[in-house]
């Protein structure tokens, strides 16, 4: 998985609390991404970074926040979880923006009950 | 609205087999073409990338195709694994390097 970790891999909330997903890469890409995948749809951006402190949304970024203080680290929060936000969320990473390859992360699986 | 829709939704074949995925897109224009294979509980993986100026592209066994007059685009597998048993995944960058995803074909490989 190109040098891409995500934490946690699974995780099990209930409506109304708090998340915060972890993405670190180890390959000193400057752009990183965060997806959610789910059933009978292609993957949707939810919000994606350019740089250190630089970040901006995507198609699907209402209820998501995100922050970048490091290169290596991006964290998507949910600050208060729905049962819509049930899903599967990827971390993707790239050298150019969109235009090159993205590598993407083993993903997070997360329920919302 | 920018759209890539892929057929079939899945699919089942015989080991050994040979097979080829569909997808159609309004984007346009656009700057290129992706197919992307992500196997159970993975992220996906680029299988190949293509220009609109590029008509055919091979990486082992598989080998997209793509016609930008019609707006179509293939992936071919020859002689099909059971390791090949993934969802395939089309993807197309539009001039403004937005991503728009399909939402994929599942291929399934039978021994």
């Amino acid at each position: 998985d190109a040098g891409i970790t995500q934490s946690p891999r699974h995780k099990v909330t209930e409506t109304g609390t708090p998340v915060t997903l972890r993405c670190h890469q180890t390959e000193n890409h400057r752009y990183m991404y965060w997806y959610r995948q789910d059933p009978g749809h292609g993957l949707r951006l939810i919000h994606y970074s350019y740089g250190v402190k630089d970040t901006d949304k995507g198609e699907v970024s209402d209820g998501y926040s995100v922050s970048r203080s490091k290169t290596e680290d991006f964290l998507l929060t949910l600050e208060s979880a729905t049962s819509s936000q049930t899903s599967v969320y990827f971390c993707a990473i790239s050298e150019s923006e969109s235009v090159g390859e993205q590598y993407f992360g083993p993903g997070t699986r997360l329920t919302v009950t | 609205k920018n759209q890539v829709e892929q057929s079939p939704q899945s699919l089942i074949i015989l080991e050994g087999k040979n097979c080829t995925l569909q997808c159609n897109y309004t984007v346009s224009p656009f700057s290129n073409l992706r197919w992307y294979k992500q196997d159970t509980g993975r992220g996906p993986v680029s299988l190949t990338i293509m220009t609109f100026s590029e008509n055919t592209k091979s990486n082992g066994r598989y080998t997209a195709t793509l016609d930008a007059d019609t707006k179509q685009s293939s992936l071919h597998i020859t002689a099909s694994q059971l390791s090949d048993s993934a969802s395939y995944i089309c993807v197309v960058l539009d001039s403004n390097y937005q991503l728009i995803w399909g939402a994929g074909t599942k291929l399934i490989i039978k021994p």
